[in-house]
């Protein structure tokens, strides 16, 4: 069945870099667009960016856009997510997210990573 | 910017009741729109999409509704399993983006 695995959160210092992954499984990696969503400890939602299919496009929220970089190998099957410059408020659990349907990013979100908990503090 | 905003905030009924979530968008999103459900230490799920269809492997009592503005989650008659954070999200096509909601809470009465 389809599996998603993220993993590379843990505690980093204010200002510092962290790489995520997302390993997949039991799907075509390379026919599905590919999301990162973020949820702050006890708060809603917030959805960070997505990469086609082949990765020739990104799209941010204007909250991440030039610290985070999404990026994907399809030959490992693998998503990442480049946190840079991190800040207090970056503390979340991070999900990754397959899209819904192929092709097209323009669809939804199914189904999700187990999510991996990234704190930022000093 | 569009912004979803989700009453109730809480909802408290029985099992075996009916739940009427609602979500409204501050301009229209035609049909844009999805639902999702997430227990607690859990992932989200996604249950609705395009606003009135079921994702696959969703039970028939989970349906949605609307489109434009206002669009709502029916659950007709509430499993144990069903108390849980139910968001909706919307998506704009250029550039792509989402938003959610700020999620309403299904509790036992």
């Amino acid at each position: 069945q389809v599996q998603l695995v993220e993993s590379g959160g843990g505690v980093v210092q204010p200002g510092k870099s962290l790489r995520l992954s997302c390993a997949v499984a039991g799907f075509t990696f390379s026919r599905y667009g590919m999301h990162w969503v973020r949820q702050a400890p006890g708060k809603g939602l917030e959805w960070l960016a997505v990469i086609t299919y082949d990765g020739s496009s990104q799209y941010y929220v204007d909250s991440v856009k030039g610290r985070f970089t999404i990026s994907r190998d399809n030959s490992k099957n693998t998503l990442y997510l480049q946190m840079n410059s991190l800040r207090p408020e970056d503390t979340a659990v991070y999900y990754c997210a397959k899209s819904f349907y192929s092709g097209s990013v323009l669809n939804w979100f199914d189904p999700w990573g187990q999510g991996t908990l990234v704190t930022v503090s000093s | 910017e569009i912004v979803l905003t989700q009453s109730p905030a809480t909802l408290s009924l029985s099992p075996g009741e009916r739940a009427t979530l609602s979500c409204t968008a501050s301009q229209s999103v035609a049909s844009y729109l999805a639902w999702y459900q997430q227990k607690p230490g859990q992932a989200p799920r996604l249950l609705i999409f395009d606003a009135s269809n079921r994702a696959t492997g969703i039970p028939a009592r989970f349906s949605g509704s609307g489109s434009g503005t206002d669009f709502t989650l029916t659950i007709s008659s509430l499993e144990p399993e069903d108390f849980a954070l139910y968001y909706c999200q919307h998506r704009t096509n250029w550039p792509p983006s989402w938003t959610f909601g700020q999620g309403t809470r299904v509790e036992i009465k």
